[in-house]
C-alpha cells in the first residue's frame, strides 16, 4: 500500500538549533509533495509544497524542503529553529496514480523548541 | 477573506446515535475532502467531493458512514449508529478544483468527535 513515513515522532531542540524532519513515501510515479504545520489550537496550514521545477522548495518562516526522487525522500529543514516553532509538522504526498484526489499524511513529528 | 469552517466545535454522543458534521468551504473552492484524525494516528482520508462528479468514496472506513455535498457548497458528514471507535477529529479541507493535483488544500479547525 501507498504510503508516507515521518521517522521521528518527537524532536526536541533548544532555540538556534538546526532542524531536519524526514519524510520518506512509498510512491511511483508522478507526486506532488507537501509539509503541513499544526500550531498548537490552530489549524493545520501549508508550509511549503512541491509539484515540478526546482526540487529545493521554499515555504513560510525560513523553512525549505528538498525532493530526492532517487530516495523517495523530501526531508524538511530549517537552519536555526525559534520558540514559536513548536508545533505538529506533517508530511503528505499525492499522486498520478490515485487521480490526485487525495492527501496521504505521515503519522506526524511533534517539535518541542525549548527557550 | 473567510476560511473553511466546521460545526460543531465538539460533540459528544452516546455509542448508537446518529451525529452529522458539517463544513462550510472556501467560496470558490470546488473540491472538497473529509478526513479524519485518531489519537495517535496521522490524518486518514476519507471522502473528497469536485464538482458536480461523483464524489471518491474510498476512504470511508463503513457503510456507517455518509457524506454529501448540496450545491456544490455545504458539505455535512453522517455518522449512524456510532461507535466508540469513530472517536476522533474530523477535519474537512477545500481547494481550487484539481490541476495536476497541486492546489492547496486548506483546512478547517475540525470537529472534535467523543463517543460515549
Amino acid at each position: 500500500a501507498q504510503s508516507v513515513s515521518q521517522h521521528n515522532h518527537h524532536v526536541i531542540l533548544s532555540e538556534a538549533a538546526s532542524l531536519e524532519l524526514g519524510c520518506n513515501y512509498s510512491y511511483g510515479g508522478t507526486v506532488n509533495l507537501f509539509w503541513y504545520v499544526q500550531y498548537p489550537g490552530q489549524h493545520l496550514q501549508l508550509l511549503l509544497k512541491y509539484f515540478s521545477g526546482d526540487p529545493l522548495v521554499k515555504g513560510i518562516k525560513g523553512f525549505e524542503a528538498e525532493f530526492i526522487k532517487s530516495k523517495f525522500s523530501f526531508n524538511l529543514r530549517k537552519p536555526s529553529v525559534q520558540w514559536s516553532d513548536t508545533a505538529e509538522y506533517f508530511c503528505a504526498v499525492n499522486s498520478k496514480n490515485t487521480g490526485f484526489q487525495k492527501l496521504v499524511f505521515g503519522t506526524g513529528t511533534r517539535l518541542l523548541v525549548s527557550p | 477573506g473567510a476560511g473553511v469552517s466546521q460545526s460543531p466545535s465538539n460533540k459528544v454522543t452516546e455509542k448508537g446515535k446518529d451525529v452529522e458534521l458539517r463544513c462550510d468551504p472556501i467560496s470558490g473552492h470546488t473540491a472538497l475532502y473529509w478526513y479524519r484524525q485518531s489519537l495517535g494516528q496521522g490524518l486518514e482520508f476519507l471522502i473528497y467531493f469536485q464538482g458536480n462528479s461523483a464524489p471518491d468514496k474510498s476512504g470511508l472506513p463503513s457503510d456507517r458512514f455518509s457524506a454529501e455535498r448540496t450545491g456544490g457548497s455545504v458539505s455535512t458528514l453522517t455518522i449512524q449508529r456510532t461507535q466508540q471507535e469513530d472517536s476522533a477529529v474530523y477535519l474537512c479541507a477545500s481547494s481550487r478544483s484539481l490541476a495536476g493535483g497541486g492546489e492547496t488544500q486548506y483546512f478547517g479547525p475540525g470537529t472534535r468527535l467523543l463517543v460515549l
